[in-house]
């Protein structure tokens, strides 16, 4: 069964820095491309970040583009995004997503991010 | 720039069918698109992909009462025999110079 648990969110002053990473089991991890993606409160579904199997290609929205950076270990099945200058508009839940050909086929439960003073 | 537009709402009687739209913007007529289904106070689920031909695979224990569909530049989720937990945002989703996805249609189940 494939398992994506997102963890490191939680409350930060704006400005301010998070990390978040998401622990993947059930399938392997190497073989495929990953996302995170953001859902802010009462609002729909935000691509973030998208990493090829090998961090060879990376993208991200314009919104996050020089603050956020995603990363990936394969060794340790893992997803990461460092999120700096984080901003009121960046308080979201933010979910690891995995990506066949395009397309997201797998959620994790997301864990939630709060800027505020 | 690749646009996915969808209803903002929908509504459909228990037991009854209800069938939303994604619908790609010019140039983007042959992309396959996700759906995928948001219940209340819960995570995203993945669907099913729907080809740009109308075939579509689902996501492992999805009910057969879902099912995809395409003409054009829409794409289509059709849900059959409604039950109250079909009541949810779905989102149609896929991938231009970034991932894309729709606004989401609020579907209530009268």
């Amino acid at each position: 069964e494939v398992q994506l648990v997102e963890s490191g969110g939680g409350l930060v002053k704006p400005g301010g820095s998070l990390r978040l990473c998401c622990a993947a089991s059930g399938f392997s991890f190497s073989s495929y491309n990953m996302n995170w993606v953001r859902q802010a409160p009462g609002k729909g579904l935000e691509w973030v970040s998208s990493i090829s199997t090998g961090s060879s290609y990376i993208y991200h929205a314009d919104s996050v583009r020089g603050r956020f950076t995603i990363s990936r270990d394969n060794a340790e099945n893992s997803l990461c995004l460092q999120m700096n200058s984080l901003r009121a508009e960046d308080t979201a839940v933010y979910y690891c997503a995995r990506e066949v050909d395009t397309i997201i086929d797998s959620w994790g439960r997301g864990t939630l991010v709060t800027v505020s003073s | 720039q690749l646009v996915l537009t969808q209803s903002p709402s929908a509504s459909a009687s228990l037991g009854a069918s209800v069938k939303l739209t994604c619908t790609l913007s010019s140039g983007h007529s042959r992309f396959a698109i996700a759906w995928h289904q948001q219940q209340p106070e819960k995570g995203p689920r993945y669907l099913m992909k729907v080809n740009s031909d109308g075939s579509h695979n689902k996501g492992d224990g999805i009910p057969d009462r879902f099912s995809g569909s395409s003409s054009g530049a829409e794409r289509y989720l059709t849900i059959s025999s409604l039950q109250s937990e079909d009541e949810a945002d779905y989102y149609c989703q896929t991938w231009g110079t970034g991932g894309v996805f729709g606004g989401g249609t609020k579907l209530t189940v009268l």
